[in-house]
């Protein structure tokens, strides 16, 4: 099992649309979550981190659920250029990271 | 405003051919991580460091060997290069505390024919 695993998409939406995307983990020593966005194999953006009590930025929602070992992403009235694929990320206390593999939207007019 | 800075930007090299894949950070974070990206696929972590002096393996060590000789740069050497080491290399840098994101370089894209 991978320690990363997110939805295998892609979600195809059209513009307007509200999406979530997934993103579960097996280590339970992790202890920070991003969400990241990714564009034609560019270098990855942070889009936001990931809280416990759960943060708002925009038309983006991040939740942690630490029982349950997942976080999720939420993004509210799509744009075009919400097109990208989105990357979680989590770290453990001990500097290593772990990337999911993506999950890659398409929002169509 | 550099932040994290990676050479060269494009390479090809030979099977069998060595070369070393340069990152720089000059925002004096001390977690420094190297990540390999195969088309279609997510970022797999090579090697990471958690300070000057200190390297442990990632998910994919083979074939690569890091140093880290001061906290600004964390250069990345192929030994022997092979066409399963044909990818995009990314470096990333974050600061101590744990909440910190990682900061990226603009991407290394490796041919080895």
């Amino acid at each position: 099992r991978k320690e990363v695993e997110q939805d295998p998409g892609p979600f195809n939406v059209p513009e307007g649309a509200t999406v979530a995307f997934n993103c579960t983990y097996s280590n339970s020593a992790s202890q920070s979550f991003f969400w990241y966005r990714q564009d034609c194999r560019k270098e990855p953006k942070l889009l936001m981190s990931v809280y416990s009590s759960g943060n708002e930025d925009g038309r983006f929602t991040a939740q942690l659920n630490r029982a349950s070992q997942y976080i999720s992403l939420l993004i509210r009235d799509s744009k075009l250029s919400d097109s990208a694929t989105y990357l979680c990320v989590v770290n453990t206390n001990a500097g290593k990271s772990t990337f999911g593999d993506g999950t890659t939207l398409t929002v169509k007019p | 405003n550099a932040g994290v800075t990676q050479t060269p930007k494009f390479r090809i090299l030979k099977i069998g051919q060595s070369m070393t894949l340069q990152c720089a950070q000059d925002m004096n974070h001390n977690y420094m991580y190297w990540y390999r990206q195969d088309p279609g696929m997510g970022l797999k972590l090579i090697y990471y460091s958690v300070g000057a002096g200190i390297t442990d393996k990632g998910e994919v060590p083979n074939g690569y060997n890091v140093s880290r000789s001061t906290t600004e740069d964390f250069p990345l050497r192929l030994e022997l290069a092979a066409p399963s080491q044909t990818s995009v290399y990314f470096c990333a840098s974050r600061g101590d505390s744990r909440n910190q994101p990682q900061h990226f370089g603009d991407g290394t894209r490796l041919s080895i024919l």
